[in-house]
Parts: structure tokens; sequence; C-alpha cells
């Protein structure tokens, strides 16, 4: 079965530290998602492309967040600085959407997340 | 933020017992989905019910939907321990592209 594929699996970084969460979406799929996980908050949006193109990146903290697909084999989340309440499991997920989003009765397929400590 | 509200928050069941979940949601949809997660994994997605349907079969998986209530329902038939997970709902809103997720429902299926 095809996979999203998430690196690392878990991180352990210390606060101040730039963190870098790698995602390979699925080939062929052109719609990519990134979720944040906690107890307290459960699943949360972050930012999501299609065809590579950020379209909605209002649930991730501007000022530390930022995310990017440099190319369709690779999404990437960076934290700068990273802080303790970064701790979660950060989860990419991908699926294919149509030119027509109204159309798109599709479920996504989810990697198996990188999970943050921030110490 | 969550769109949807999963009753119970919790569910123990015998094996061979059918267990349902519940998801309320607030806005209009386009479809509704539900996903399981098993301890530290990702999300499995199980099922999809577009907005002008109301009910779904997936193997031993049963999902209605009314949207005039906004509310769903997940039932699976026989359960196994191994469908022992956490199950959540998500709504794909009308004019928005991706999914919402509820707060999820943990069940425990004892052998």
């Amino acid at each position: 079965d095809a996979r999203v594929t998430q690196t690392p699996r878990h991180k352990v970084t210390e606060m101040g530290q730039e963190v870098t969460m790698r995602c390979q979406p699925i080939l062929g799929h052109n719609t990519v998602f990134w979720y944040r996980q906690t107890m307290m908050q459960g699943l949360e949006l972050l930012a999501y492309f299609r065809n590579r193109a950020p379209l909605d990146d209002s649930g991730m903290p501007k000022d530390r967040f930022s995310a990017e697909m440099p190319d369709a084999t690779l999404a990437t989340l960076k934290i700068q600085p990273s802080e303790p309440r970064d701790s979660a499991v950060y989860f990419c997920a991908s699926g294919f959407v149509s030119p027509l989003w109204e159309r798109t009765d599709y479920g996504y397929t989810f990697g198996s997340g990188t999970r943050l400590t921030v110490v | 933020s969550q769109q949807g509200e999963e009753d119970p928050q919790a569910l123990s069941i015998q094996e061979g017992e059918n267990a349902t979940m519940n998801c309320s949601y607030k806005t209009s949809i386009n479809n509704l989905q539900w996903y399981r997660q098993n301890s530290g994994r990702g999300l499995v997605h199980l099922i999809l019910i577009r907005s002008n349907e109301r009910e779904k079969h997936s193997g031993r998986l049963r999902v209605t939907l009314d949207t005039s209530k906004k509310s769903s329902s997940l039932l699976i038939t026989a359960s196994r321990a191994a469908d022992t997970a956490s199950y959540f709902c998500a709504t794909r809103d009308t004019g928005r592209r991706a999914l919402t997720f509820g707060s999820g429902t943990r069940l425990q299926v004892q052998p």
C-alpha cells in the first residue's frame, strides 16, 4: 500500500532550537496537509498545500512556524525557535483533490507522525 | 478549532458486541468522514458519507448522517479486540478544503 512517510518519528530538542519535520506524500496526490495533535486541543490544522502552493496556513503561528513544499515529493514544517508548548505529534496527510473541490469525495492518507518534545 | 463533539468520550465493550459512536457538528458540510487511530499511530480513513446521503455501509461499519440535526453515528458490528482504537469524525465544511476533526471516542474491546 502507498504510504505517507514522515521523518523523524521522534524528536527531542531544547527550547530555542530549530526543528524541521519532513513528509513524503503519496505519488500522485496533489494536496498535502499538516496537522498537530495534543491531548488538550486534539487535532488542529496548521497548513495545507495544493499542487505545492500554500492555500491556508492560518492555523500556524506565523512568527515561528513555516511550511514549504520544495518539490512534489517533499513537504517540510519548520519551527524556529521551538518552545515547550510546541510539544505535540505532528501529522502530515496527503490526498488527491479534483479541480472542483466540491466533487472530491476521498479520504486522506496520514503519515505515522513526528512526536516532538521540546524541553 | 474542533468542529465535532463525539459521544461517548470512552466506550468499553466485550468482543462480539456492537459499538456505536456519535458525532455532532456545527456548520454546513460537504461530507463527513470517520477515521481510526491506533495508539501511537497515524489516522486511517474508514468511511466517507456525503451530505446528500443518509446511510452508508462498509464491511462491519455502518454510518448514518442527519444533516437536519447535524449529527452522525458510526456503528461497528460484531466488534473484535483489534477494533480497540480511537475513532474520530471529521467534516469537510462547505467552501472549505481541509478536514476539521472531532475530539474522538476511545473504544476498548475486551477479548
